[in-house]
């Protein structure tokens, strides 16, 4: 059973351009969780999701963020117009029920230049 | 209210000590998990709690979820360097389905 994978490992992108962050859960698993992390921080609660519906978005930039979950394939987390202070870890979990212990992929690390 | 408040921020132990840390919160929280980040990498489970009072090992790693729900501890025996790393606690407040994490715990073991 293979865990939360998430791609790509290392995003480069220009300011300006747009960044698409993806995440396959675990098999079974219909809640992803979205978190940021700057170096040497904590994980920031960015968006949670469940099949096709945003339950908790309340960590998420209101403008440029967005996330989906679809019934099919990957959760995406898309920034549009990606500035300078975007760069960071961002690291998608999975969970097979809401509340229960979440798992983690290894992250994209998003480099704005 | 839903904030995790961890503490100590870092710790610097000789191998072969015990490590104690912990979270505490000013609400309830219906679950517990604890984390290890290594460097480059996710988060990775350790222990998760979901009973007030429950105390639960993984090797020589001890946790429990506290008797008011409002915190939790981690204990790590006999310490050895590759528990070095940054230790996470997390939680979901009652009422919310988010995760919310505290702020890290920096252990570093001196050989």
């Amino acid at each position: 059973n293979a865990g939360v994978m998430q791609n790509p490992r290392h995003l480069v992108r220009r300011r300006g351009q747009e960044a698409r962050l993806r995440c396959s859960p675990m098999k079974g698993h219909s809640h992803v969780y979205w978190y940021r992390q700057l170096p040497e921080e904590g994980l920031k609660f960015m968006v949670y999701l469940q099949k096709e519906n945003i339950i908790d978005e309340s960590g998420m930039p209101k403008e440029r963020f967005s996330a989906e979950f679809p019934k099919e394939g990957p959760s995406i987390l898309r920034i549009q117009q990606v500035v300078r202070g975007d760069s960071a870890a961002y690291f998608c979990a999975s969970s097979p029920f809401e509340g229960t212990e979440a798992f983690f992929g290894q992250g994209t690390r998003l480099t704005v230049v | 209210g839903q904030q995790l408040n961890q503490s100590p921020q870092s710790m610097f132990i000789q191998e072969g000590e015990d490590v104690s840390m912990n979270c505490t919160s000013s609400s309830i929280f219906n679950t517990w998990l604890w984390y290890k980040q290594d460097p480059g990498e996710g988060p990775v489970l350790l222990i998760a709690l979901y009973k007030a009072g429950e105390l639960t090992s993984n090797g020589r790693l001890t946790a429990q979820f506290g008797i008011t729900r409002k915190d939790s501890f981690l204990n790590i025996s006999a310490s050895i360097p590759s528990d070095v790393g940054i230790y996470f606690c997390a939680g979901t407040p009652r009422g919310a389905q988010k995760l919310v994490f505290g702020q890290g715990t920096r252990l570093t073991i001196n050989p």
